[in-house]
């Protein structure tokens, strides 16, 4: 099994580019989640989703959707990036809410 | 908003040294978790504590919670170097029907051969 992949590892945008960032999981996990993790900040929900077709907000969404089109995939879609976006982005999945997740290693993301 | 929140931000200790870490909670939880997290990696799941139970091992890693207080405390016995790492407390917000886990801000370790 791989777990929880993301790509890309690193991506550097200019400010205004659009770019997706890919989960993918293959332990079946009906919940997924989008981190972002930023120096003295801990970890902050962006989006979520409980099951296939279903997303939600976390708590920063602000420039950020995502969608769940098919069960094992979560994407993450920055529609005119900023700088304010520059961050390290996790993707995690669960099997419920309140189970562990599964983290992916990451996507170094800086806007310029 | 953060419902975790660690303590203290940074511990150094010698290796073969005990290393606690604290996480305070604000609100009614069904489960609070603990996870490890090396430099530039992702987390990796520790253990988790459910609201009925107060303490609970896993190798060198006791927990326990106390949800009077709503705190917990994270105890790695005989640190090795490779323990190393960002340590962070979860929690999920059952009293707000929310089954989302929030973070806090995570224990830096560093364990000094």
């Amino acid at each position: 099994n791989a777990g929880v992949t993301q790509t890309p590892k690193f991506r550097v945008l200019k400010t205004g580019q659009s770019m997706t960032l890919l989960c993918a999981q293959d332990m079946n996990h009906e919940y997924m989640y989008w981190y972002r993790q930023d120096p003295g900040m801990g970890l902050r929900l962006i989006h979520y989703s409980v099951g296939e077709g279903t997303t939600a907000k976390g708590e920063v969404p602000d420039g950020y959707n995502v969608s769940r089109l098919k069960k094992q995939n979560f994407l993450l879609g920055l529609e005119s990036a900023a700088p304010s976006q520059t961050s390290v982005y996790f993707c995690a999945s669960s099997y419920s809410g309140i189970d562990e997740q599964y983290f992916g290693p990451g996507t170094r993301l800086t806007v310029t | 908003s953060q419902q975790g929140e660690e303590d203290p931000q940074a511990l150094s200790i010698q290796e073969g040294e005990n290393a606690t870490m604290n996480c305070s909670y604000k609100t009614s939880i069904n489960n609070l978790q603990w996870y490890r997290q090396n430099s530039g990696r992702g987390l990796v799941h520790l253990i988790l504590i459910r609201s009925n139970e107060r303490e609970k091992h896993s190798g060198r890693l006791r927990v326990t919670l106390d949800t009077s207080k709503k705190s917990s405390s994270l105890l790695i016995t005989a640190s090795r170097a490779a323990d190393t790492a960002s340590y962070f407390c979860a929690t999920d917000n059952s009293g707000a029907g929310s089954y989302q886990l929030t973070f806090g801000k995570g224990t830096k370790l560093s364990v000094i051969p």
